[in-house]
């Protein structure tokens, strides 16, 4: 049981980098969420994917893009990495049937911006 | 406009004793609760789910919360503390229908000694 699956675990940027991290799901969920954990913060919403071929901004979206590549995948990608944006990536799915959307995570993503 | 706010960023326990991390909720619509932890450098888990259906609900581990509309609260408690509970533990509201994204606490990290 793979679940949501999250590359790379650790990423280290130079301030103005780019990269993007990957997020892919096996449980063929409709939705698809990114989130950022940072300390004294809880997990803050970045975009999420309420079905595939939709993406809307959350909470915090500046500085971030992001695609739904097809229904199992939904990457994050950073233009111009800045230090503001060192933080744990998490992303989610959830089915959307049923009487309570759940959410599932991956295990996270390590970002530090130097 | 959801909001969620648990009291205490840190709670410190013996083991046996009894466990209660508070969330307090904010919701114009009938919300659904939800109770993730977090053990040091992996994802977030689900612990429990409150979905209207009763307002005790038992999770895993041990743990349960009580809905409580009255005083807007989501409790959660575990009548004897073990050393593996140590670790974060975060409420989150949402609206609970397809594709929308969970409201979070800023979470509450719980400490237990033996």
């Amino acid at each position: 049981n793979a679940g949501v699956t999250q590359t790379p675990k650790f990423q280290v940027l130079k301030t103005g980098q780019s990269m993007t991290l990957q997020c892919a799901q096996d449980m063929n969920h409709n939705s698809m969420y990114w989130y950022r954990q940072d300390p004294g913060m809880g997990l803050r919403l970045i975009y999420y994917s309420a079905s595939e071929g939709t993406t809307d901004k959350g909470e915090v979206p500046n500085g971030y893009n992001v695609s739904r590549l097809n229904k199992r995948e939904f990457s994050l990608r950073l233009e111009s990495a800045a230090p503001s944006q060192t933080s744990v990536y998490f992303c989610a799915s959830s089915g959307g049937q049923g009487s309570i959307d759940i959410q599932y995570f991956g295990a996270g993503t390590r970002l530090s911006v130097l | 406009a959801q909001s969620v706010t648990q009291l205490g960023s840190h709670v410190s326990v013996s083991e046996g004793a009894l466990v209660l991390l508070r969330c307090n909720y904010s919701s114009s619509v009938p919300p659904y609760l939800f109770w993730y932890v977090q053990y040091p450098n992996q994802g977030l888990q689900l612990l429990l789910k409150y979905t209207s259906a009763a307002t005790l609900v038992k999770g895993i581990n041990g743990f349960e919360a009580e809905f409580k509309k009255s005083e807007t609260s989501f409790h959660l408690t575990k009548p004897s503390a073990h050393m593996s509970d140590a670790a974060e533990y975060f409420c989150a509201v949402s609206e609970g229908q397809a594709g929308t994204a969970l409201i979070f606490g800023k979470g509450t990290t719980l400490s237990v000694s033996s």
